[in-house]
C-alpha cells in the first residue's frame, strides 16, 4: 500500500528550512528517502528502521515515529542543489517483499 | 565502481517489435530491480531478483520478461508492447540484507516510447 506524502510541493528561498512528511495507515518496518532531480535517477538519502534512531547529516535529517507510522525529512538552510522530487519508500516488514514509493514531494529552492 | 549502467538511453519501438533493455553493475550487489516510472509519478516496482532468482513479480503483464543471466547483469525483454507502456525504465541494485531492503543504486534509465 502506497504511503502518503505531504506537502505535494513546496517552494523555498535559499537558506530556508523545510519538512516533508511520509505516513502510512499500516505498521511500518522501515522508511527510505530518495531525491530525484529532473531527468536524473533517484539518489538514496537515508533509511530509518523501526526501533532505530534519527539519522542524517548536518543539514538533511529524518525521524521515524513508529507509533504514528510517520517519517519526517528535515531540510535545514536549504541550498539550490536541494531542488528535486523527494520520495519516501516504505516496507511493512523485514522480508524485502513490499517496498513501495510514495507519490513524491516536489521541492524548489529559489535564489 | 558505484555505477549502474543502462542501455540504450532511448528506445522507440512499434507494437509488434521485440527489444531488450540491459542493466549492469559491478558493485557486487546480489539484488537487482526493474522499475517503471511515468512522468511526475514515483518509480513503480516491476521485478526483483535476489541471487539471480526472481523473488518479486508485481503482477506485470507477460509482454515484459525479465532475465538475470549472472550477478552483474539484468535484462528486460519487451514484446508486443502497448503505447501506455511508454515510460522511463529504471534499473537498481542493492546488497541483500537479512532484514528488509537496503540502499538502492539506480541507473540513469531507458526512455521507452511505444508507437
Amino acid at each position: 500500500q502506497q504511503p502518503v506524502q505531504s506537502p505535494q510541493a513546496v517552494i523555498l528561498r535559499e537558506g530556508e528550512d523545510a519538512v516533508i512528511n511520509c505516513s502510512s495507515s499500516k505498521a511500518l518496518y522501515s522508511v527510505h528517502w530518495y531525491r530525484q532531480k529532473h531527468g536524473e535517477a533517484p539518489v538514496f538519502l537515508m533509511i530509518l528502521l523501526k526501533g532505530g534512531e534519527q539519522k542524517g547529516h548536518e543539514k538533511i535529517s529524518a525521524s521515524f515515529n513508529e507509533k504514528k507510522q510517520q517519517s519526517s525529512l528535515y531540510l535545514t538552510a536549504s541550498q539550490l542543489s536541494y531542488s528535486g522530487t523527494y520520495f519516501c519508500g516504505t516496507e511493512r516488514d523485514n522480508y524485502g517483499q513490499n517496498f513501495v514509493f510514495g507519490p513524491g514531494t516536489r521541492l524548489s529552492v529559489l535564489p | 565502481d558505484t555505477e549502474v549502467t543502462q542501455t540504450p538511453k532511448h528506445l522507440v519501438m512499434g507494437m509488434t517489435n521485440k527489444k531488450s533493455l540491459k542493466c549492469e553493475q559491478h558493485m557486487g550487489h546480489r539484488a537487482m530491480y526493474w522499475y517503471k516510472q511515468k512522468a511526475k509519478k514515483p518509480p513503480e516496482l516491476m521485478f526483483v531478483y535476489s541471487y539471480e532468482k526472481l523473488s518479486i513479480n508485481e503482477s506485470v503483464p507477460s509482454r515484459f520478461s525479465p532475465e538475470c543471466p549472472n550477478s552483474s547483469l539484468l535484462n528486460l525483454h519487451l514484446h508486443a508492447l502497448q503505447p501506455e507502456d511508454s515510460a522511463l525504465y529504471l534499473c537498481a541494485s542493492s546488497q541483500v540484507r537479512d532484514l528488509g531492503t537496503d540502499e538502492q543504486f539506480f541507473g540513469p534509465g531507458t526512455r521507452l516510447t511505444v508507437l
